[in-house]
Protein backbone atom coordinates (compact mmCIF):
# COMPACT_ATOMS: atom_id res chain seq x y z
CA UNK A 1 0.00 0.00 0.00
CA UNK A 2 1.04 3.48 -0.25
CA UNK A 3 3.45 4.65 2.41
CA UNK A 4 4.51 8.14 3.87
CA UNK A 5 8.21 7.95 4.68
CA UNK A 6 8.33 11.19 7.42
CA UNK A 7 12.23 13.01 8.44
CA UNK A 8 13.55 13.56 10.67
CA UNK A 9 11.98 11.00 13.52
CA UNK A 10 13.00 13.78 16.51
CA UNK A 11 14.36 16.80 16.54
CA UNK A 12 15.68 18.63 19.46
CA UNK A 13 15.91 21.95 19.36
CA UNK A 14 16.56 25.34 21.46
CA UNK A 15 13.31 27.84 22.02
CA UNK A 16 13.97 30.19 19.13
CA UNK A 17 15.21 27.97 16.19
CA UNK A 18 13.37 26.85 13.01
CA UNK A 19 12.79 23.76 12.26
CA UNK A 20 12.25 21.81 9.23
CA UNK A 21 10.39 18.39 8.46
CA UNK A 22 9.26 16.97 5.00
CA UNK A 23 7.38 14.00 4.01
CA UNK A 24 8.02 11.95 0.59
CA UNK A 25 5.95 9.16 -0.94
CA UNK A 26 6.35 6.96 -4.09
CA UNK A 27 3.09 7.77 -5.31
CA UNK A 28 1.69 11.02 -5.69
CA UNK A 29 -1.47 12.72 -3.28
CA UNK A 30 -3.89 15.00 -4.57
CA UNK A 31 -3.74 16.63 -0.92
CA UNK A 32 -1.26 16.92 1.49
CA UNK A 33 -2.35 17.85 5.11
CA UNK A 34 0.05 18.38 8.51
CA UNK A 35 -1.35 17.42 11.91
CA UNK A 36 0.28 18.03 15.42
CA UNK A 37 -0.43 15.24 18.00
CA UNK A 38 0.30 16.35 21.65
CA UNK A 39 0.26 13.80 24.47
CA UNK A 40 -2.68 12.68 25.58
CA UNK A 41 -4.47 14.06 22.77
CA UNK A 42 -5.41 13.15 19.27
CA UNK A 43 -3.93 14.84 16.13
CA UNK A 44 -5.30 18.38 15.21
CA UNK A 45 -5.07 19.51 11.45
CA UNK A 46 -2.38 22.81 11.07
CA UNK A 47 -2.32 22.86 7.66
CA UNK A 48 -4.32 21.60 4.42
CA UNK A 49 -2.43 22.10 0.51
CA UNK A 50 -4.43 21.10 -2.28
CA UNK A 51 -2.76 22.23 -5.45
CA UNK A 52 0.79 21.16 -6.23
CA UNK A 53 3.16 23.99 -5.70
CA UNK A 54 1.08 25.75 -3.16
CA UNK A 55 2.89 27.34 -0.37
CA UNK A 56 0.20 28.31 2.66
CA UNK A 57 1.22 29.98 6.10
CA UNK A 58 -0.94 29.58 9.35
CA UNK A 59 1.20 32.14 11.95
CA UNK A 60 4.40 30.86 12.41
CA UNK A 61 4.06 27.82 10.42
CA UNK A 62 4.85 27.23 6.86
CA UNK A 63 4.09 24.31 4.80
CA UNK A 64 4.48 23.74 0.71
CA UNK A 65 3.05 21.32 -1.68
CA UNK A 66 6.00 19.50 -3.68
CA UNK A 67 5.64 19.86 -7.55
CA UNK A 68 5.62 16.54 -8.22
CA UNK A 69 2.73 16.06 -6.24
CA UNK A 70 5.00 13.25 -4.10
CA UNK A 71 6.58 15.05 -0.91
CA UNK A 72 5.64 18.56 1.13
CA UNK A 73 7.59 20.09 3.88
CA UNK A 74 6.54 21.98 6.89
CA UNK A 75 8.44 24.93 8.56
CA UNK A 76 7.75 26.55 12.03
CA UNK A 77 9.75 29.43 12.46
CA UNK A 78 10.89 31.04 15.67
CA UNK A 79 10.37 27.70 18.17
CA UNK A 80 8.56 28.17 21.44
CA UNK A 81 7.99 25.75 24.41
CA UNK A 82 4.46 24.57 23.36
CA UNK A 83 5.26 23.75 19.62
CA UNK A 84 6.64 20.58 21.37
CA UNK A 85 4.98 17.40 20.39
CA UNK A 86 4.57 14.93 17.24
CA UNK A 87 3.87 16.27 13.82
CA UNK A 88 2.33 14.20 11.16
CA UNK A 89 2.08 14.22 7.36
CA UNK A 90 -0.98 12.93 5.49
CA UNK A 91 -1.41 12.51 1.70
CA UNK A 92 -5.24 12.19 0.78
CA UNK A 93 -6.37 10.72 -2.41
CA UNK A 94 -10.31 11.22 -2.83
CA UNK A 95 -12.69 9.38 -5.22
CA UNK A 96 -13.20 5.20 -4.73
CA UNK A 97 -12.18 3.59 -2.20
CA UNK A 98 -8.84 5.80 -1.61
CA UNK A 99 -11.42 7.84 0.26
CA UNK A 100 -9.04 7.66 3.12
CA UNK A 101 -5.73 9.38 4.70
CA UNK A 102 -2.35 7.82 5.05
CA UNK A 103 -0.31 9.07 7.83
CA UNK A 104 3.67 9.34 8.21
CA UNK A 105 5.25 8.03 10.74
CA UNK A 106 5.74 11.40 13.10
CA UNK A 107 8.22 13.83 13.97
CA UNK A 108 8.93 14.39 17.26
CA UNK A 109 9.59 18.07 18.34
CA UNK A 110 11.62 18.80 21.56
CA UNK A 111 12.37 22.29 22.61
CA UNK A 112 14.87 23.12 25.22
CA UNK A 113 13.96 26.90 26.65
CA UNK B 1 -11.64 20.68 22.77
CA UNK B 2 -12.82 18.81 19.23
CA UNK B 3 -16.57 18.45 19.63
CA UNK B 4 -15.90 14.42 19.18
CA UNK B 5 -16.43 12.58 22.14
CA UNK B 6 -15.14 9.42 22.42
CA UNK B 7 -15.82 6.74 25.47
CA UNK B 8 -14.17 4.89 27.57
CA UNK B 9 -10.61 6.51 27.81
CA UNK B 10 -8.69 4.06 29.14
CA UNK B 11 -9.91 0.44 29.24
CA UNK B 12 -7.62 -2.81 30.01
CA UNK B 13 -8.98 -6.33 29.55
CA UNK B 14 -7.69 -9.82 28.85
CA UNK B 15 -6.88 -11.57 25.78
CA UNK B 16 -10.11 -13.57 23.87
CA UNK B 17 -12.70 -10.70 25.21
CA UNK B 18 -14.54 -8.71 23.38
CA UNK B 19 -14.22 -4.59 23.35
CA UNK B 20 -16.77 -1.92 21.98
CA UNK B 21 -15.74 1.84 21.51
CA UNK B 22 -17.82 4.70 21.29
CA UNK B 23 -17.93 8.04 19.16
CA UNK B 24 -20.14 11.09 18.92
CA UNK B 25 -18.99 13.39 16.41
CA UNK B 26 -19.30 17.02 16.18
CA UNK B 27 -22.42 18.84 16.10
CA UNK B 28 -23.78 18.63 12.42
CA UNK B 29 -21.42 15.80 11.33
CA UNK B 30 -22.05 13.27 8.94
CA UNK B 31 -18.62 11.13 8.53
CA UNK B 32 -17.17 9.12 11.29
CA UNK B 33 -13.76 7.93 10.65
CA UNK B 34 -12.08 5.28 12.72
CA UNK B 35 -7.97 5.02 13.10
CA UNK B 36 -5.54 2.53 15.20
CA UNK B 37 -2.35 4.20 16.52
CA UNK B 38 0.13 1.76 17.64
CA UNK B 39 3.82 2.72 18.62
CA UNK B 40 5.20 0.41 15.65
CA UNK B 41 2.65 0.81 13.48
CA UNK B 42 1.68 4.71 13.14
CA UNK B 43 -1.79 5.67 12.75
CA UNK B 44 -3.37 3.52 10.40
CA UNK B 45 -7.13 3.90 9.13
CA UNK B 46 -9.80 0.96 10.13
CA UNK B 47 -13.18 2.39 8.19
CA UNK B 48 -15.00 5.56 7.62
CA UNK B 49 -19.01 5.89 7.55
CA UNK B 50 -20.76 8.55 6.62
CA UNK B 51 -25.06 9.31 7.52
CA UNK B 52 -25.20 5.26 8.15
CA UNK B 53 -23.52 3.74 5.39
CA UNK B 54 -19.71 2.32 5.24
CA UNK B 55 -18.14 4.17 3.00
CA UNK B 56 -14.50 3.46 2.73
CA UNK B 57 -12.43 0.70 4.79
CA UNK B 58 -8.66 -0.18 5.53
CA UNK B 59 -7.30 -2.16 7.67
CA UNK B 60 -9.91 -2.99 9.50
CA UNK B 61 -9.02 -6.91 10.80
CA UNK B 62 -12.29 -9.32 10.66
CA UNK B 63 -12.29 -9.55 14.11
CA UNK B 64 -13.45 -5.73 13.90
CA UNK B 65 -16.38 -4.17 13.40
CA UNK B 66 -18.13 -1.15 13.40
CA UNK B 67 -21.58 0.88 12.66
CA UNK B 68 -23.12 4.19 12.50
CA UNK B 69 -26.49 4.51 14.17
CA UNK B 70 -29.16 6.99 13.39
CA UNK B 71 -28.28 9.42 16.15
CA UNK B 72 -24.59 9.25 14.14
CA UNK B 73 -22.36 7.82 16.93
CA UNK B 74 -20.30 4.98 16.52
CA UNK B 75 -19.29 2.46 17.62
CA UNK B 76 -16.55 -0.12 17.16
CA UNK B 77 -16.51 -3.51 18.39
CA UNK B 78 -13.10 -5.28 18.90
CA UNK B 79 -13.30 -9.32 19.29
CA UNK B 80 -10.69 -11.75 20.20
CA UNK B 81 -8.86 -9.57 21.75
CA UNK B 82 -4.69 -10.35 21.17
CA UNK B 83 -2.03 -8.73 22.42
CA UNK B 84 -1.35 -7.14 19.36
CA UNK B 85 -4.28 -5.30 19.65
CA UNK B 86 -3.13 -2.38 22.76
CA UNK B 87 -3.37 0.46 21.44
CA UNK B 88 -4.69 3.83 20.81
CA UNK B 89 -8.22 4.02 19.04
CA UNK B 90 -8.99 7.63 17.56
CA UNK B 91 -12.50 8.24 16.41
CA UNK B 92 -12.62 11.51 13.70
CA UNK B 93 -15.28 13.46 12.17
CA UNK B 94 -15.37 15.76 9.48
CA UNK B 95 -17.74 18.54 7.93
CA UNK B 96 -20.46 18.11 6.16
CA UNK B 97 -18.84 19.69 2.77
CA UNK B 98 -15.16 18.71 3.42
CA UNK B 99 -15.67 14.49 3.43
CA UNK B 100 -12.58 13.38 2.20
CA UNK B 101 -10.37 15.98 2.16
CA UNK B 102 -8.44 14.83 4.42
CA UNK B 103 -9.59 17.89 7.84
CA UNK B 104 -10.58 15.76 10.40
CA UNK B 105 -11.39 16.41 13.99
CA UNK B 106 -9.95 14.09 15.95
CA UNK B 107 -11.38 12.74 19.32
CA UNK B 108 -8.60 12.28 22.62
CA UNK B 109 -9.04 8.76 21.66
CA UNK B 110 -9.48 5.54 23.95
CA UNK B 111 -6.49 3.37 25.17
CA UNK B 112 -7.07 -0.26 25.26
CA UNK B 113 -5.17 -2.54 26.93
CA UNK B 114 -4.91 -6.01 26.29
CA UNK B 115 -3.26 -8.05 29.05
Amino acid sequence: GQQLNQSPQSMFIQEGEDVSMNCTSSSIFNTWLWYKQDPGEGPVLLIALYKAGELTSNGRLTAQFGITRKDSFLNISASIPSDVGIYFCAGQNYGGSQGNLIFGKGTKLSVKP
Amino acid sequence: DSGVTQTPKHLITATGQRVTLRCSPRSGDLSVYWYQQSLDQGLQFLIQYYNGEERAKGNILERFSAQQFPDLHSELNLSSLELGDSALYFCASSERDRVNTGELFFGEGSRLTVL
